[in-house]
């Protein structure tokens, strides 16, 4: 059973390039989350889902777009890459609320 | 707006020393659910713990206890004879509720834990 999986590991990325994060899950999990992670300041949401087709903002969406068109794949956008966007991102599903999340092991994005 | 705050940045003990990490919330929710999760060196986020808002008993498992107080929102985590191992960035988290009656998890900071041999 793999879980939660996120591709690429690690990235190096040009300003105003683009890219995406991939995310897929195993579990039949509705919801999926994708967070960011700079140091010192903890996790924050990007973009959540609830099932397929249905997506929500979270906390710092600016600058990513998600789409959701299966139940297993919640793949995350860059399309103008910025150093702000240097960050460490997780993806993360959830069966129902109170659950918790199960996490993906991460992607270390670096814009230069 | 629901919020998480762990006021320790940092905290250092040396092997067999107990530790408490202290994690302080805030929500207008009755019911919630409450999270720690540890992430060790490599990176990943590992879940430890989850409480209901509504059981206020306490929690062991081996060296880790929790203490849950509704009173004061707090949900500690104590570490007992501390190990190198432990030693991490410890994240305490809150379910807010999301859309449709999901849950969105809110973290704190985060403490990084040293534990020195």
């Amino acid at each position: 059973n793999a879980g939660v999986t996120q591709t690429p590991k690690f990235r190096i990325l040009k300003i105003g390039q683009s890219m995406t994060l991939q995310c897929t899950q195993d579990m039949n999990h509705n919801y999926m989350y994708w967070y960011r992670q700079d140091p010192g300041m903890g996790l924050k949401l990007i973009y959540y889902s609830v099932g397929a087709g249905i997506t929500d903002k979270g906390e710092v969406p600016n600058g990513y777009n998600v789409s959701r068109s299966t139940t297993e794949d919640f793949p995350l956008r860059l399309e103008l890459a910025a150093p702000s966007q240097t960050s460490v991102y997780f993806c993360a599903s959830s069966m129902r609320t109170g659950n918790g999340y199960t996490f993906g092991s991460g992607t270390r994005l670096t814009v230069v | 707006a629901q919020k998480v705050t762990q006021a320790q940045t940092e905290i250092s003990v040396v092997e067999k020393e107990d530790v408490t990490l202290d994690c302080v919330y805030e929500t207008r929710d009755t019911t919630y659910y409450l999270f720690w999760y540890k992430q060790p060196p490599s990176g990943e986020l590992v879940f430890l713990i989850r409480r209901n808002s509504f059981d206020e008993q306490n929690e062991i498992s081996g060296r880790y206890s929790w203490n849950f107080q509704k009173s004061t929102s707090s949900f500690n985590f104590t570490i007992t004879a501390s190990q190198v191992v432990d030693s991490a960035v410890y994240f305490c988290a809150l379910s807010a509720t999301a859309q449709g009656g999901s849950e969105k998890l809110v973290f704190g900071k985060g403490t990084k834990l040293t534990v020195n041999p």
